[in-house]
């Protein structure tokens, strides 16, 4: 069964800083993978998205992700946050079915 | 650019009634979800939809839940006998082609 593990349930980064948030996956196939980001009281975001093709995969916002097979892993990374990024970020994996993470909330100290 | 809206977005309802949350999906989209996310908890597949019928849910979806497209801009969740726990935000997506979910901005459930 598919399923996808976020390891850190909560992050706090400087402003100005970079960013790394980390997903891993479980999945019979090639999966299908997302980043999804969530503010308060708001719907899901799209960030990114992965099918095929290159593993490094750019988002909306100045975020990427990197798919890597050998490590089941699909990281979501930024390389200066800023302090409207604030928010609850959400890996998932699939298509019928899509199954979300528990998601990693993100502080970002001015 | 098209998106999926809810209504409404927040729904009060006492412990037993039945509930019907309403999607509009992206209208040439054929692919329709509902997904449920528990305050501070992961985002939850409920259902999926195509071609008028249900192709995937989750053993979450029992028999208190229903989904319904009654016509051809509409889908909805229909929860009978609403309990407690029910409690949650719940969203609605839509799919041209089941890898690309768009999602509404949900519609919060209270159950008193």
């Amino acid at each position: 069964a598919q399923s996808v593990t976020q390891p850190d349930i909560h992050i706090t980064v400087s402003e100005g800083a970079s960013l790394e948030l980390r997903c891993n996956y479980s999945y019979g196939a090639t999966p299908y993978l997302f980043w999804y980001v969530q503010s308060p009281g708001q719907g899901l975001q799209l960030l990114l998205k992965y099918f095929s093709g290159d593993t490094l995969v750019q988002g909306i916002k100045g975020f990427e992700a990197e798919f890597k097979r050998s490590q089941s892993s699909f990281n979501l990374r930024k390389p200066s946050v800023h302090w409207s990024d604030a928010a609850e970020y959400f890996c998932a994996v699939g298509a019928k079915d899509m199954r979300f993470g528990a998601g990693t909330r993100l502080t970002v100290k001015p | 650019e098209p998106e999926v809206t809810q209504t409404p977005s927040h729904q009060v309802t006492q412990m037993g009634q039945e509930v019907i949350l309403r999607c509009v999906p992206i209208s040439n989209h054929l692919y329709f979800y509902w997904y449920r996310q528990i305050l501070g908890q992961k985002v939850e597949f409920l259902v999926s939809f195509y071609n008028n019928e249900i192709s995937e849910k989750s053993e979450i979806f029992d028999d208190q839940f229903s989904v319904e497209r009654p016509d051809g801009s509409n889908f909805t969740l229909k929860i009978r006998s609403t309990k407690l726990e029910d409690s949650a935000m719940y969203f609605c997506a839509s799919s041209l082609t089941a890898r690309d979910l768009h999602f509404g901005n949900g519609t919060r459930l209270t159950v008193t």
